[in-house]
């Protein structure tokens, strides 16, 4: 069964950093791109930043690009997200989500609350 | 792109059938998928290349279109389909989502 299971969430301050993880089991992790997206409160989602399978590309939104990395530790099935610079409106649920086709997210962990707020 | 998806709000019976709309703002060929959510719950995936349902997914839901427009059908609704639906393109990075559908019961 594949399951994520994102950690790392909480209350910062403007300009402040966090570091996301999610740790990924039933499935051959180093073999899939995977992906972090976000919902703020109330609100949409929004894909934030992509890692192809054994991480040999990066991308990001505009909205994260310079602030933001993702990279994987393949010996701990681990997805991260480093975030710097945090705003305001950075507030929101993040996931970690294993890519099917093309970009499509077939599997989603439970999310984990960042709150930007001074 | 710009997903745009129609209604914000439908409202409809049980055992009735819904369909939602979503329209992308250039062609996506067939690279669209739906993804179905409930409150305090993560997205979950119905269908894919615009029409495939995903592991799991109940034959009442069936998708169609591609290019620019498409259609997420869901045949005679049961009461834990009334949720937000959510369309989403991944023919271009960065891939983009519809603003939502939420179905409602009547």
């Amino acid at each position: 069964e594949v399951q994520l299971l994102e950690s790392g969430g909480g209350l910062v301050q403007p300009g402040g950093s966090l570091r996301l993880s999610c740790v990924a089991s039933g499935f051959t992790f180093s073999s899939y791109a995977m992906s972090w997206v976000r919902q703020a409160p109330g609100k949409g989602l929004e894909w934030v930043s992509g890692i192809t399978d054994s991480g040999s590309s990066a991308f990001y939104a505009d909205s994260v690009r310079g602030r933001f990395t993702i990279s994987s530790d393949y010996s701990r099935n681990t997805l991260y997200l480093q975030m710097n610079s945090l705003r305001v409106e950075d507030t929101a649920v993040y996931y970690c989500a294993k890519i099917l086709r093309g970009w499509s997210f077939d599997y989603w962990g439970q999310g984990t609350l960042v709150t930007v707020s001074s | 792109i710009v997903m745009t998806q129609s209604p914000a709000t439908l409202s409809v019976s049980p055992g009735e059938r819904a369909t939602l709309s979503c329209r992308a703002s250039q062609s996506v060929s067939s690279d669209l998928a739906w993804y179905q959510q409930k409150p305090g719950q993560a997205p979950r995936l119905l269908i894919y290349g615009a029409s495939t349902r995903a592991t799991g997914i109940p034959a009442r839901f069936s998708g169609s279109g591609s290019g620019t427009e498409f259609t997420l059908t869901i045949s005679s609704l049961q009461s834990e389909d009334f949720a937000v639906y959510y369309c989403q393109q991944y023919n271009n990075r960065p891939v983009t989502f519809g603003q939502g559908t939420r179905l409602e019961i009547k």
